[in-house]
């Protein structure tokens, strides 16, 4: 059971660069997030999507784009990169948000963005 | 705004030691509490969830516990060892998924 996989686990871009993160959970989970883990700034939600079709804004959207391709995948991309941008990026994904009886979020091993 | 304090931001202890981590948060209309661990370099692994109608959750030498009105949570480690050695996130979880993190406590368990 692989879980939440995320690719690439590394990659360097150029300011202005686009590209796309790619992520997929095999845990028939409904609903997948997407977070940046900064040092000193803890983990923040970029954006969500609470079931298959839709999305919703986290925290810090500003600069990101999702797409929930299908029950399994949510992509984050980046139209624009910028240096600000460089971060750890976590995908993660649960059995359903927002549920009274609690749901467990299980992450992916990380994707490290240099944005030079 | 839900914010969530993690106090200390480290600790080393020796082997053995049974230990308390702190987590604090300001806005006690929560579903859940849950505690994650971080391996440097790894992505986070959900160690115990409590539900917000729960006061505790156990889990081997892992114990949790969660007091809503007052807006705390502990996590209790026994006899620690060195392969405890890494940093214990909690997180707060109201409803539409916007999970709020701490910053983390880094342990150190000395051999």
């Amino acid at each position: 059971n692989a879980g939440v996989t995320q690719t690439p686990k590394f990659q360097v871009l150029k300011t202005g660069q686009s590209m796309t993160l790619q992520c997929a959970q095999d845990m028939n989970h409904n609903s997948m997030y997407w977070y940046r883990q900064d040092p000193g700034m803890g983990l923040r939600l970029i954006y969500y999507s609470a079931s298959e079709g839709t999305t919703d804004k986290g925290e810090v959207p500003n600069g990101y784009n999702v797409s929930r391709l299908n029950k399994r995948e949510f992509s984050l991309r980046l139209e624009s990169a910028a240096p600000s941008q460089t971060s750890v990026y976590f995908c993660a994904s649960s059995e359903r948000a927002g549920s009274s009886a609690g749901n467990t979020i299980y992450f992916g091993e990380g994707s490290w963005l240099t944005v030079v | 705004k839900q914010e969530v304090t993690q106090i200390p931001a480290a600790l080393s202890v020796p082997e053995g030691e049974n230990l308390v981590l702190n987590c604090s948060f300001t806005d006690s209309a929560i579903y859940n509490l849950q505690w994650f661990r971080q391996d440097p370099g790894k992505g986070l692994t959900s160690l115990l969830l409590i539900q917000s109608s729960q006061r505790e959750q156990t889990s081997g030498r892992l114990n949790a516990s969660l007091d809503k009105s007052s807006g705390r949570s502990t996590l209790y480690i026994a006899a620690s060892q060195p392969g405890d050695s890494a940093t214990y996130l909690c997180a707060v979880s109201p409803n539409a998924g916007k999970s709020t993190f701490g910053d983390g406590t880094t342990l150190t368990v000395k051999p």
